[in-house]
């Protein structure tokens, strides 16, 4: 079935480290891609998105390119911050109709200490 | 502009008690509207899912029931909380062609 498999946490990074959240999917379709933050006490909002292959998604210094050859939809930042910490999600959605069409990662939390 | 509107912030309840927690959307009509929980050290689980006024989907069985009286407004009940029924609940909702836009969230304890 359709799925997005991510990387476990939790991340601990220091302040200016490079960061790579890996995240790979499973999907009949062909999915857009997203990354959601959960910054602490609060609801998820969504980071960048993808919508087709090779599609680099970017936002607030984050990065994800979507691999169709690969399946995968890597979060990268070239330089972190302690504000970056938060739980991060994979998400896929197909574009099929229906309410059930979205799916989620298990969450990574990344916590950057200074 | 989408945005979800979620209450309360925090709820701490006994077990056995009754549960609502209300979710309204505002800057799109029709949308398709969501309820999660993310229990402690688990990812998100979808819970119900509506497409309409009255249609409610269930994800997993459990002790948990949704009701969508009006287009905008997403209710989550429980007759009887149980301990397990503890986590962060999340509404979220979308509209044609938009991403999910979500609530701020209920923590939810049950003692």
């Amino acid at each position: 079935g359709d799925s997005v498999t991510q990387m476990e946490g939790p991340v601990t990074l220091s302040e200016e480290a490079f960061l790579t959240i890996n995240c790979t999917y499973t999907a009949t379709g062909y999915p857009s891609l997203f990354w959601y933050v959960q910054y602490p006490g609060e609801g998820l909002q969504l980071l960048l998105k993808a919508t087709k292959a090779d599609d680099k998604g970017s936002n607030k210094g984050f990065e994800a390119t979507y691999r169709k050859e690969t399946t995968s939809f890597h979060l990268e930042k070239g330089s972190v911050q302690v504000s970056d910490s938060a739980v991060y999600f994979c998400a896929l959605s197909l574009p099929a109709t229906g309410a059930n069409n979205l799916f989620f990662g298990t969450g990574t939390r990344l916590t950057v200490i200074p | 502009s989408q945005t979800i509107h979620q209450w309360p912030a925090t709820l701490v309840q006994p077990v056995g008690s009754p549960l609502s927690l209300e979710c309204t959307v505002e800057g799109t009509s029709n949308p398709n509207l969501y309820w999660y929980r993310q229990a402690a050290g688990r990812g998100l689980q979808l819970l119900f899912y509506s497409v309409g006024i009255g249609q409610i989907s269930s994800e997993v069985p459990q002790n948990l029931s949704a009701s969508r009286p009006q287009d905008r407004q997403f209710i989550l009940s429980s007759k009887k909380l149980l301990l397990s029924d503890s986590g962060f609940y999340l509404c979220a909702g979308t509209g044609f062609g938009s991403p999910l836009h979500f609530g701020n969230g209920t923590r939810l304890t049950v003692t």
